[in-house]
C-alpha cells in the first residue's frame, strides 16, 4: 500500500509568479485535503476535493484553488504569490470524506 | 474565532518516563479529535483519535484522554523513547458535514536520553 506522495519537495519563487503543487492520494482513498503550515505552526486547513469537487474550503482567498482527477489525485494552485505564501504545503488523504486524514511529506514553498 | 490550542509549547521527558500532553479546545460542537505527531522535514503522523461520545482510548503505548466538560484532551504516551521527540498537534473536527480538520500550534516534546 503506498501512502501520500508530494512533488516538488522544494520550490522557490518569486512573488508575483504562480504555483502547482500535486498529490498523489493514498492507495483506496478519494478524498484529498490541503493544509498551509507556516514556520511553528499548526496546519491551516486550505480546502478539500471530493469526487473530483471542491468539498468545503477554509478561510484562503480565490487566487489558491485546486483540482482532483479521476484517479484521485491533486493539484493546488496558487496565483499572483506572495511573501507570506512561503510555508510548508500539506496533502492529506482519506476515505469517503473521512475525517481520519493521513499525511504526505509537504511541499516547502518559499517565496522570494 | 474558536479554535485549539495547547498549554505547554514545550515539554521535556527523560527517557521510560512518562509524557503527558495536554491541549484546550473552545469548539463545543466539535465532536472528533485526532493526534499528530510531527517530526522534523516529515508530516504529520496521525497517533491515535477519540470521538465525543468517548472519554478515554488506547493504543499502543499511547492514550488519549478527553474531558467535554472542561474542553480539554490529553495525550499520554507511556515509557517514552528517544523516536517520540516531535513537535505533537492535537486537531479537531465539528462533524456535522464539516470534513476540516483545525489544528492547534504543538508541543514540542523533547526526550532526554
Amino acid at each position: 500500500e503506498t501512502g501520500v506522495t508530494q512533488s516538488p519537495t522544494h520550490l522557490i519563487k518569486t512573488r508575483g509568479q504562480q504555483v502547482t503543487l500535486r498529490c498523489s492520494s493514498q492507495s483506496g482513498h478519494n478524498t484529498v485535503s490541503w493544509y498551509q503550515q507556516a514556520l511553528g505552526q499548526g496546519p491551516q486547513f486550505i480546502f478539500q476535493y471530493y469526487r473530483e469537487e471542491e468539498n468545503g474550503r477554509g478561510n484562503f482567498p480565490p487566487r489558491f484553488s485546486g483540482l482532483q482527477f479521476p484517479n484521485y489525485s491533486s493539484e493546488l494552485n496558487v496565483n499572483a504569490l506572495e511573501l507570506d505564501d512561503s510555508a510548508l504545503y500539506l496533502c492529506a488523504s482519506s476515505s469517503a470524506r473521512g475525517v481520519e486524514q493521513y499525511f504526505g511529506p509537504g511541499t516547502r514553498l518559499t517565496v522570494t | 474565532g474558536e479554535s485549539v490550542g495547547l498549554h505547554l509549547p514545550t515539554l521535556s521527558v527523560q527517557e521510560g518516563d512518562n509524557s503527558i500532553i495536554n491541549c484546550a479546545y473552545s469548539n463545543s460542537a466539535s465532536d472528533y479529535f485526532i493526534w499528530y505527531k510531527q517530526e522534523s522535514g516529515k508530516g504529520p503522523q496521525f497517533i491515535i483519535d477519540i470521538r465525543s461520545n468517548m472519554d478515554k482510548r488506547q493504543g499502543q503505548r499511547v492514550t488519549v484522554l478527553l474531558n467535554k466538560t472542561v474542553k480539554h484532551l490529553s495525550l499520554q504516551i507511556a515509557a517514552t523513547q528517544p523516536g517520540d521527540s516531535a513537535v505533537y498537534f492535537c486537531a479537531e473536527n465539528e462533524g456535522a458535514g464539516s470534513y476540516q480538520l483545525t489544528f492547534g500550534k504543538g508541543t514540542k516534546l523533547s526526550v532526554i536520553p
